[in-house]
């Protein structure tokens, strides 16, 4: 059964055009995760919330924001997509914070931008 | 400064044959994880490793994790075209700033010939 859902698996968008990527839970984890993944490189942390309280990295570019409605549910909002976007996105998530807790990931996101 | 050193960047092997993927590090790490990914794919989770010289085997993949917990080693025998993929090792710090933040590895792509 799928734990961490990812919608949609496929995304296209236009240059400067908004686009939202959804994220749901099934295993009722106190932290989600966001990150961009570009072609065969190791995944990069843009934001986290650890329940409501967000988290952003330092170099996360302003042009990505992220809600999370309730515990289960979290999106990752790109006001304005440029072509250095395109990437995959996941979602991950963990129970809770402390160094010896898994996370587990989603499916992703393959975003293009034309 | 990457933080985990994860070598090699990419192993082309012939099926039958044996591998070892390599983690390494100046810093000490309350918890490793290993992932593998299939293109398309979100990381799929392996293994989580937290107690220094620990060693966990997963039918034809072993586990280890240093005895400082600064490094950690997948070895795999016997490689099968089903094994190939990109393989991540991420650790998890503890302590000053850190939240108990993933780091990850370089990946290491994998490809085992029929």
């Amino acid at each position: 059964d799928a734990m961490v859902i990812q919608n949609p698996r496929y995304q296209v968008t236009q240059f400067g055009k908004p686009v939202t990527l959804s994220c749901s839970q099934t295993l009722n984890h106190n932290v989600m995760y966001w990150y961009q993944q570009k072609s065969s490189q190791a995944p990069k942390l843009l934001f986290h919330y650890y329940d409501k309280d967000f988290n952003n990295e330092a170099d996360t570019p302003d042009n990505f924001q992220s809600r999370r409605p309730n515990t289960s549910f979290c999106f990752l909002d790109i006001r304005s997509p440029g072509l250095g976007d395109a990437a995959m996105y996941l979602c991950a998530t963990s129970n809770t914070r402390i160094p010896t807790d898994t996370q587990y990931f989603g499916p992703g996101t393959r975003l293009t931008v034309l | 400064t990457q933080l985990l050193e994860q070598s090699p960047q990419f192993l082309s092997i012939q099926e039958g044959e044996n591998l070892t993927v390599y983690c390494n590090s100046s810093s000490v790490f309350s918890s490793l994880q290993w992932y593998r990914q299939e293109p398309g794919e979100g990381p799929v989770l392996l293994v989580t490793v937290v107690t220094g010289g620990e060693v966990k085997k997963l039918k034809r993949l072993t586990f280890q994790f240093g005895d400082a917990r600064k490094d950690s080693s997948l070895h795999i025998t016997a490689a099968q075209p089903g094994d190939t993929g990109l393989y991540l090792c991420a650790g998890r710090r503890a302590g000053g700033t850190s939240y108990g933040k993933l780091t990850f590895g370089q990946g290491t792509i994998l490809t085992v010939h029929p």
